[in-house]
């Protein structure tokens, strides 16, 4: 069964800090990948996905990520946190072949000043 | 302005007593989705349409009814809310794949007593 497991409930960094976020998934096929970042009060929006090609996919506001087939992983990262990425982040799978989605369950990002 | 709007924002009702959220989208998008958003689970999906007249069972449908009678229109039926349906309620639509960005709706925050 495909699932995603981000394993950081909550991280705190500092500004101008580097940020990592985990994400691994269990899927039989080449996944659908996605990060999603949700500000407080407000909808998800989609900061970056992958398919296929380079592994390593830039998106929105500064943020990356690389997918390694090998470690089941899709973590998200940015080189210089700001005080306004204090949000959640969720990483998803699309199936391929259906029209489902499979959500992490979350990480609250807390920036320090 | 493109986007994804979701009725009402804020809801307080009674075991049993039948609700809708509605849901509406300006992008001529033809897939739907509904999700429900709970701490510590993420989000889950419960319904998604690919197009009118053609809906299908996410991973958490039990409870809720949806119909697709036009493309913009994505209602969200609790025939019987129970306090366990409690929950905050995303709407989310894309072009076709599920390959295509998702956008989301403000969410819609249902508390059954």
């Amino acid at each position: 069964a495909q699932s995603v497991t981000q394993p950081d409930i909550h991280i705190t960094v500092s500004e101008g800090a580097s940020l990592e976020l985990r994400c691994n998934y269990s899927y039989g096929a080449t996944p659908y990948l996605f990060w999603y970042v949700q500000s407080p009060g407000q909808g998800l929006q989609l900061l970056l996905k992958y398919f296929s090609g380079d592994t390593l996919v830039q998106g929105i506001k500064g943020f990356e990520a690389e997918f390694k087939r090998s470690q089941s992983s899709f973590n998200l990262r940015k080189p210089s946190v700001h005080w306004s990425d204090a949000a959640e982040y969720f990483c998803a799978v699309g199936a391929q072949g259906t029209y489902k989605y499979i959500f992490g369950t979350g990480t609250r990002l807390k920036v320090l000043a | 302005e493109a986007q994804v709007t979701q009725n009402p924002r804020y809801l307080i009702t009674v075991t049993g007593k039948k609700l809708t959220v509605t849901c509406s989208q300006n992008m001529n998008h033809e897939y739907m989705s509904w999700y429900r958003q709970d701490p510590g689970l993420g989000l889950r999906q419960i319904y998604y349409s690919m197009n009118v007249e053609v809906t299908d069972k996410g991973d958490v449908p039990e409870g809720y009814k949806v119909s697709r009678k036009e493309k913009r229109n994505f209602p969200l039926i609790l025939e019987s809310p129970s306090p366990n349906q409690t929950s905050l309620y995303f709407c989310a639509s894309s072009l076709a794949q599920v390959t295509d960005t998702q956008y989301f709706g403000p969410g819609t925050r249902l508390t059954v007593l």
